[in-house]
């Protein structure tokens, strides 16, 4: 089915582990985001394409790095997990601005 | 900066009740977009409504409504007869534009607001 897909969906790191959240979108969209969900806080955007080969810092990038491998890919890296970024990662898409996003089924990420 | 403020964190109905959720925002654009994101217990986040801010008309979409009211800052949703399918957590959001006017693309969601349809 044509959407966007996160792997992987559970993922436990102990504290200062890496690990890279994977993304993919085959409806040949534009943009891409990365959000991470925290109870009671919604949802931030930690960093974003608006196309390719373009990336730049959201509301939390703090702790993350991303990569924009192509227009399909669109990776998201932490390089020393603390336990504060716990939490469910979504990645959305983009035909254009302002259209509606599609997203990703979300990562939930536990950092012990 | 910009806001979105979703004041109901949990709303609890019985089914075939009408329910509001209610969104006000903050802004200092007059260009802007409002959006409404619907997530069911499955956990995936789907797209309900745009709306730009030059368009004050309210939509109806079956039994979804939306009253958007810039003079209140205001972008409520209205289920009618609500059903247990609509159980979910709802996200309003706030699309302004970037550093330059380039993009509208990142978006600012309110906290959420948990519906429960109960049979």
């Amino acid at each position: 089915n044509a959407g966007v897909t996160q792997t992987p969906k559970f993922q436990v790191l102990k504290t200062g582990q890496s690990m890279t959240l994977q993304c993919a979108q085959d409806m040949n969209h534009n943009s891409m985001y990365w959000y991470r969900q925290d109870p009671g806080m919604g949802l931030r955007l930690i960093y974003y394409s608006a196309s390719e080969g373009t990336t730049d810092k959201g509301e939390v990038p703090n702790g993350y790095n991303v990569s924009r491998l192509n227009k399909r890919e669109f990776s998201l890296r932490l390089e020393s997990a603390a336990p504060s970024q716990t939490s469910v990662y979504f990645c959305a898409s983009q035909y254009r601005v302002p259209y509606g996003y599609t997203f990703g089924s979300g990562t939930r990420l536990t950092v012990v | 900066a910009q806001k979105v403020t979703q004041a109901q964190t949990e709303i609890s109905v019985v089914e075939k009740e009408d329910v509001t959720l209610d969104c006000v925002y903050e802004t200092r654009d007059t260009t802007y977009y409002l959006f409404w994101y619907k997530q069911p217990p499955s956990g995936e986040l789907v797209f309900l409504i745009r709306r730009n801010s030059f368009d004050e008309q309210n939509e109806i979409s079956g039994r979804y409504s939306w009253n958007f009211q810039k003079s209140t800052s205001s972008f409520n949703f209205t289920i009618t007869a609500s059903q247990v399918v609509d159980s979910a957590v709802y996200f309003c959001a706030l699309s302004e534009p970037t550093a330059g006017g380039t993009s509208y693309g990142k978006l600012t969601f309110g906290q959420g607001t948990i519906l429960t349809v109960h049979p």
